[in-house]
């Protein structure tokens, strides 16, 4: 079974600090590393992505880090802002992708 | 809107019935591809569409769960005989072609009494 596990569950911290969430897979066959980020009621929307070709990828706050021998990647936020309070799932995969569990990220004011 | 369209948004019905959820991909993509999210869950897969393929249906969790999809349109999900453990939200996503970003509409909510 393809298992992918997300850390932490959930996640306060204060504006303008900085949100880490890792991911660990076991699939190495995956060639694709999303972030998504989904508020509630609404549909996840991917936030950023990386191929296992490069080990960062920086989207303005949003940075992924990629570890390919340690089958890990994360997500790092930074200047946190009350704004990205969401739920957030890695969801690497090949074809079809495989969903973290989440982590609930909460930036106090 | 440009962006994937699901219907209904929310859905009550009883035990046992058949329900029957609809997805508008974004227009161009080839990929379609349905999940299921559990209160407090992650994306459970269900079900994917590329193009004129055969779907792949490794994720449905029984024999009452089916889809179909016409061409590169409209996809439908059906659930015959529905359960309580079927109450979740039912994610339809699109994408250009199979490996591209996937494009999630709003969900259906679907509950069962």
């Amino acid at each position: 079974q393809q298992q992918v596990k997300q850390s932490p569950q959930s996640l306060i911290v204060q504006k303008g600090g900085i949100s880490i969430i890792n991911c660990a897979y076991e699939n190495t066959a995956f060639d694709y590393f999303p972030w998504y980020q989904q508020f509630p009621g609404k549909g996840p929307a991917l936030l950023i992505a990386i191929r296992p070709d490069v080990s960062e990828k920086k989207e303005g706050r949003f940075t992924i880090s990629f570890n390919k021998s340690a089958k890990q990647f994360s997500l790092h936020i930074m200047d946190s802002q009350p704004g990205d309070s969401a739920t957030y799932f890695c969801a690497p995969g090949f074809q079809k992708l495989v969903f973290g569990t989440g982590t609930r990220l909460l930036v106090s004011p | 809107g440009a962006g994937v369209s699901q219907s209904p948004s929310n859905k009550v019905t009883e035990k046992g019935k058949d329900v029957e959820l609809r997805c508008d991909p974004i227009s161009g993509h080839t990929a379609l591809y349905w999940y299921r999210q559990r209160l407090g869950q992650g994306l459970e897969f269900l079900i994917y569409f590329q193009g004129n393929s055969a779907p792949d249906k490794s994720g449905l969790p029984s024999d009452r769960f089916s889809a179909e999809r016409t061409g590169e349109s409209v996809s439908t999900l059906t659930i015959q005989r529905t359960q309580q453990e079927d109450s979740a939200v039912y994610l339809c996503a699109s994408s250009l072609r199979q490996g591209q970003p996937q494009h999630f509409g709003d969900g259906t909510r679907l509950s069962i009494l």
